[in-house]
């Protein structure tokens, strides 16, 4: 049992480049989110969706986008990168009769 | 939105003391009320939660209490190990959907 998957671990960009973070989940999980995680601010919502096709804004959105096609995958787009988007991002899921969000290893991302 | 406080920012304890951990949250339709540890590394991981349906909740050393009329509450952690180590994140929702998080409280247990 995978649980939820986040791929890459590590990634280096430089400004200006986009990017893909993968994020996956085998247990047939309605919700997914995706949160940025910064030293003294603890996890901050980016993007959530609550089903395929449904996608909405957390708290700090801009410079994101997401898309959720299928049930088990929620990736998360960086447009343009920013050295300010130098985070590690965690993916996570819940669903009906889950307790609390599973979350994924996360991926440190550092844009330079 | 939702907004949640957590206190202390950092805690060190002697091994076998109890540490308490707070959060205070602004939306009164939030009725979801988890904690999550996080270890060097890894993603949180749920360690107990409450509903607002209950004032308190046990699960062996672990506790968290609610106060629905105060706004707060607090995760509890008895007889601690070294092991108890890690950051601790409150967070609230009404829907278990969009999910809002405190700053974390960094926990330190001395041998």
């Amino acid at each position: 049992n995978a649980g939820v998957t986040q791929t890459p671990k590590f990634q280096v960009l430089k400004t200006g480049q986009s990017m893909t973070l993968q994020c996956a989940q085998d247990m047939n999980h309605e919700y997914m989110s995706w949160y940025r995680q910064d030293p003294g601010m603890g996890l901050r919502l980016i993007h959530y969706s609550v089903g395929a096709g449904i996608t909405d804004q957390g708290e700090v959105p801009n410079g994101y986008n997401v898309s959720r096609s299928t049930t088990e995958d929620f990736p998360l787009r960086l447009l343009s990168a920013a050295p300010s988007q130098t985070s590690v991002y965690f993916c996570a899921s819940t669903g009906q009769g889950a307790d609390g969000y599973t979350f994924g290893s996360g991926t440190r991302l550092t844009v330079v | 939105g939702e907004n949640v406080e957590q206190h202390p920012s950092t805690l060190s304890v002697q091994e076998g003391d109890s540490a308490v951990i707070k959060c205070t949250y602004s939306d009164s339709a939030s009725n979801y009320f988890p904690w999550y540890k996080q270890e060097l590394g890894k993603g949180p991981q749920l360690i107990i939660d409450i509903r607002s349906n209950v004032g308190e909740k046990k699960d062996q050393r672990i506790a968290v209490t609610l106060n629905k009329t105060a706004k707060h509450f607090s995760l509890h952690i008895t007889e601690t190990q070294p092991e108890d180590s890690a950051v601790y994140f409150c967070a609230a929702s009404d829907n278990n959907n969009d999910m809002r998080f405190g700053a974390g409280t960094r926990l330190t247990v001395k041998p």
